[in-house]
């Protein structure tokens, strides 16, 4: 079974400043998927990022970008230029190549100071 | 383009009440439809997925269960509700084809309470 672990239960930045949130996952899978979603105070989730394991390249989506290190199985998201609205929850989520079940890790709480 | 409803929004159950939680998708046929729920400050737990009318796996045992009459609608109901089923209940979807990117994008969300 696959496994998502977020070791930052809470982490705050100041306003315009880069942030990092840690995510790692544990899978003897070799193509999978990966996910940062935003979840906030409105509790709606919001895809954020996607990368998939067969691709090098890191994925990147305006001012967020991850760092994808798949022998060492961690997935972090940078926030770049923090904003106000970037406070939220952030949960990491890992998904196989058939795409039938997304499991979550714990999440972060981000609060993003002004 | 593709949306997903569900409803309703907010409610108050008491103990030992039914429940039914309805979800639709729209602009999609044949969808992977999801429930998962979330507890107070945690983070998300699969309750049921299908892959078609009338498919339903159950992730957790307990006395919830869900049902897909039709193509695009899922429905979450328990017969006798518990304290402990109070959380927010989230129904999710994804077109179910590598193509798409595995991608799951999540309804509005249910809040229950059950006192």
């Amino acid at each position: 079974a696959q496994t998502v672990t977020q070791s930052q239960p809470e982490m705050s930045v100041q306003e315009a400043e880069t942030v990092t949130l840690s995510c790692t996952y544990d899978t003897s899978e070799n193509n999978y998927y990966l996910f940062w979603y935003k979840q906030p105070p409105s509790r709606q989730m919001i895809l954020v990022i996607r990368q998939e394991a067969y691709k090098q390249q890191n994925a990147t989506e305006n001012r967020f970008s991850v760092n994808f290190q798949k022998a060492a199985k961690s997935f972090s998201l940078k926030i770049s230029d923090s904003q106000l609205g970037d406070t939220a929850m952030y949960f990491c989520a890992f998904t196989d190549n058939a795409g039938n079940m997304l499991t979550f890790g714990g999440g972060t709480r981000l609060m993003v100071k002004p | 383009s593709q949306t997903i409803h569900q409803w309703p929004a907010t409610l108050v159950q008491p103990v030992g009440s039914p429940l039914s939680l309805e979800c639709t998708v729209e602009g999609t046929s044949n969808p992977n439809l999801y429930w998962y729920r979330q507890a107070a400050g945690r983070g998300l737990q699969l309750l049921f997925y299908s892959v078609g009318i009338g498919q339903i796996s159950s992730e957790v045992p307990q006395n919830l269960s869900a049902s897909r009459p039709q193509d695009r609608q899922f429905i979450l109901s328990s017969k006798k509700l518990l304290l402990s089923d109070s959380g927010f209940y989230l129904c999710a979807w994804n077109p179910g084809h590598p193509s798409s990117g595995n991608t799951i994008y999540f309804g509005e969300g249910s809040w229950l309470t059950v006192v």
